[in-house]
């Protein structure tokens, strides 16, 4: 079943206005992984978490992992129109055979 | 050179026919894997395969199949098509889980499968 829950399903944003999408895990994670799919596109992984409280940027992208590392977030600041997408957590399965995506978080950006 | 290539890119069907769909890697990844996304977004595992083994077969309908003849590819063949295979299936691969920092997966750009 699914590893992480996410949160929100869906989120309409003004361009200029922040956003913020965040993923919670019961378990202890050994790490987190973000991906962005476009409309009509395909996920592209974006980056990677692995330690407690670990922050990283990516421009205008802020990655974090909580302290317990049961939890992570992503924060845009600023939305452009080409932030549009369906954001994805994924995190590792109950057996770390694989990673498990969480439902998304699909962004749309009014202009 | 596209790193993850599936073929075709769109696949119309009738119910009850059979259809595959292949997928290429030429990033030199160990593991590869099925994904089937519904229409609310949604990323579900279906096989994964490392080396050729198979290692996941999560619950799926025995009508999928898949083959990986060797590493670099992994084929998806489904028997007796149902309305409700209508979806896009997507190939990934990574190297080992895909757990090392920085590497994460790299999917295909995705097979629209749609079953009337």
């Amino acid at each position: 079943g699914q590893q992480v829950m996410q949160i929100p399903q869906y989120q309409h944003v003004q361009e200029g206005e922040d956003f913020t999408t965040y993923c919670n895990s019961s378990t202890t994670l050994s790490n987190i992984q973000w991906y962005k799919q476009r409309p009509g596109g395909h996920p592209v992984f974006l980056i990677q978490l692995v330690k407690s409280g670990e922050v990283k940027k990516q421009k205008r992208l802020t990655f974090q992992f909580g302290e317990a590392k049961k939890n992570s977030s992503l924060h845009i600041t600023a939305t452009q129109t080409t932030d549009v997408g369906t954001y994805f957590c994924a995190a590792p399965s109950y057996n770390n055979n694989d990673m498990r995506f969480g439902a998304g978080t699909r962004l749309t950006v009014k202009p | 050179d596209t790193a993850v290539s599936q073929t075709p890119k769109y696949l119309v069907t009738q119910m009850g026919n059979d259809k595959s769909i292949k997928c290429e890697q030429n990033l030199g990844h160990d593991t590869m894997y099925w994904y089937k996304q519904d229409s609310k977004k949604f990323l579900k595992i279906m096989f994964s395969y490392n080396n050729k083994e198979l290692i996941i077969n999560e619950t799926v309908p025995n009508r999928f199949s898949p083959k990986s003849p060797d590493k670099a590819h992994l084929n998806l063949h489904i028997n007796s098509l149902e309305l409700g295979d209508s979806a896009v299936y997507f190939c990934a691969s990574s190297q080992d889980r895909g757990f090392e920092p920085g590497w994460g997966y790299t999917f295909g750009s995705g097979t629209r499968l749609t079953v009337v």
